[in-house]
Parts: structure tokens; C-alpha cells; sequence
């Protein structure tokens, strides 16, 4: 149980260029999930937080309008690099929390390549 | 500001060997501490949650201890195989639900034959 899923796995896109990355809790239902950013050989950084059916907060120095999220249902977040540049390269991962506070379940992430 | 450190940045044994992680942080006031493993490319797996409130807990051959009034935790490994080869971060929980998690650096381990 406790399953999170990201789509893609893998993305490379030209400068300037949107790219979105779903998340989604396949076996329960999600009440609050969280966007990290990792950048080689660095650790996690929390980027946002979402509930559900409401506006995401973002942690100071993540822009909102670069980095939209939507979190439309208890099973479905997307995250969308907006005019993406190099420096928005990295592995995105997110995770899910259910209504029992008790842990954050982890998807396998989504390598994003900006060229 | 909480900060989260974890020594050794990489370790590398033979099969076979006992190994210990250590996780340190700043500010004592968190309600848990967890351990992740991470593959390369990968996602996150929890390995081990320790409440404030425990000293210790263990999951097969891996034994995690806490010291919260000295900012400290340890995950100790037995028996280590290949299959341990990754990197593992701990994580403190400073709110108790689960939503602000901050993350050490991370021990990248590699195990050989």
C-alpha cells in the first residue's frame, strides 16, 4: 500500500519551454503533497506544499509563477516548470501524506533536463 | 534554522562488515527522525521512524538510535550486503504531521564483494 507514481520518469526539453510532472497517490487518498527539488549529490529541498483544492505554499525563494501546482483532486498534483532554463535541471520528487500525519510516501521521481 | 548533517558523505566496506550513519541536527526541538534509502535515479524508501519520545528502533539488521538533547542519531547496519550499496538521508520532522521535513546531506554507501 502507500503507492506514489510520477510522470514521466524522464524529461528533456528546450529553453523556454513548460513542462509538467503529475504525481499521484494510487492506493489512498491524498490530502496534503509535497514538491522537493535535488540537485546532483545535494540533498532534498522542499519546494511547495499543496492541499487539496487549495493554493499551494511555496517556500521562501521558490517563485510561484515559475513553479505552478495544482492539486484539482485527493489523488492527482502537478507540478509545471514554466519557461524552463538550464538552471532548472534537477530531479523533482514528490510525496504524499494522508489525512493521518503519520509519514510522507515518496515517488521515484522525475529527472528534468533543460537545454 | 535547522540544519541537518550526516557523516560520513560517502562510505564505502567490504561485504560483510557492521557500518554506522550518523545524523546530526541543530535544533533538538522535532517530534521524529526518519531514515530513507535512495537508489540512484530514484525515489525515497523509509527504512526507520523514531518518535522524540523512543531512543531506538530496529527493522531486521538495521537499528536506528535517537538523541534528541544532543542532536544526534545513528543508523547502525549488520551484516552489510551489495544490496545496501546506496545513499541514505535522514530526515527530521519538526512540526509532528508529517509536513516540514528537513533532510540531511545524505551517507552515500557502497558495499563490496
Amino acid at each position: 500500500g502507500a503507492v506514489v507514481s510520477q510522470h514521466p520518469s524522464r524529461v528533456i526539453c528546450k529553453s523556454g519551454t513548460s513542462v509538467k510532472i503529475e504525481c499521484r497517490s494510487l492506493d489512498f487518498q491524498a490530502t496534503t503533497m509535497f514538491w522537493y527539488r535535488q540537485f546532483p549529490k545535494q540533498s532534498l529541498m522542499l519546494m511547495a506544499t499543496s492541499n487539496e483544492g487549495s493554493k499551494a505554499t511555496y517556500e521562501q525563494g521558490v517563485e510561484k509563477d515559475k513553479f505552478l501546482i495544482n492539486h484539482a483532486s485527493l489523488t492527482l498534483s502537478t507540478l509545471t516548470v514554466t519557461s524552463a532554463h538550464p538552471e532548472d535541471s534537477s530531479f523533482y520528487i514528490c510525496s504524499a501524506r494522508t489525512g493521518g500525519l503519520d509519514t510522507q510516501y515518496f515517488g521515484p521521481g522525475t529527472r528534468l533536463t533543460v537545454l | 534554522k535547522q540544519e541537518v548533517t550526516q557523516i560520513p558523505a560517502a562510505l564505502s566496506v567490504p561485504e560483510g562488515e557492521n557500518l554506522v550513519l550518523n545524523c546530526s541536527f541543530t535544533d533538538s526541538a522535532i517530534y521524529n527522525l526518519q531514515w530513507f534509502r535512495q537508489d540512484p535515479g530514484k525515489g525515497l524508501t523509509s527504512l526507520l521512524l523514531i518518535q522524540s519520545s523512543q531512543r531506538e528502533q530496529t527493522s531486521g539488521r538495521l537499528n536506528a538510535s535517537l538523541d534528541k538533547s544532543s542532536g544526534r542519531s545513528t543508523l547502525y547496519i549488520a551484516a552489510s550486503q551489495p544490496g545496501d550499496s546506496a545513499t541514505y538521508l535522514c530526515a527530521v520532522d519538526r512540526t509532528g504531521t508529517a509536513s516540514k521535513l528537513t533532510f540531511g546531506t545524505g551517507t552515500r554507501l557502497q558495499v563490496t564483494l
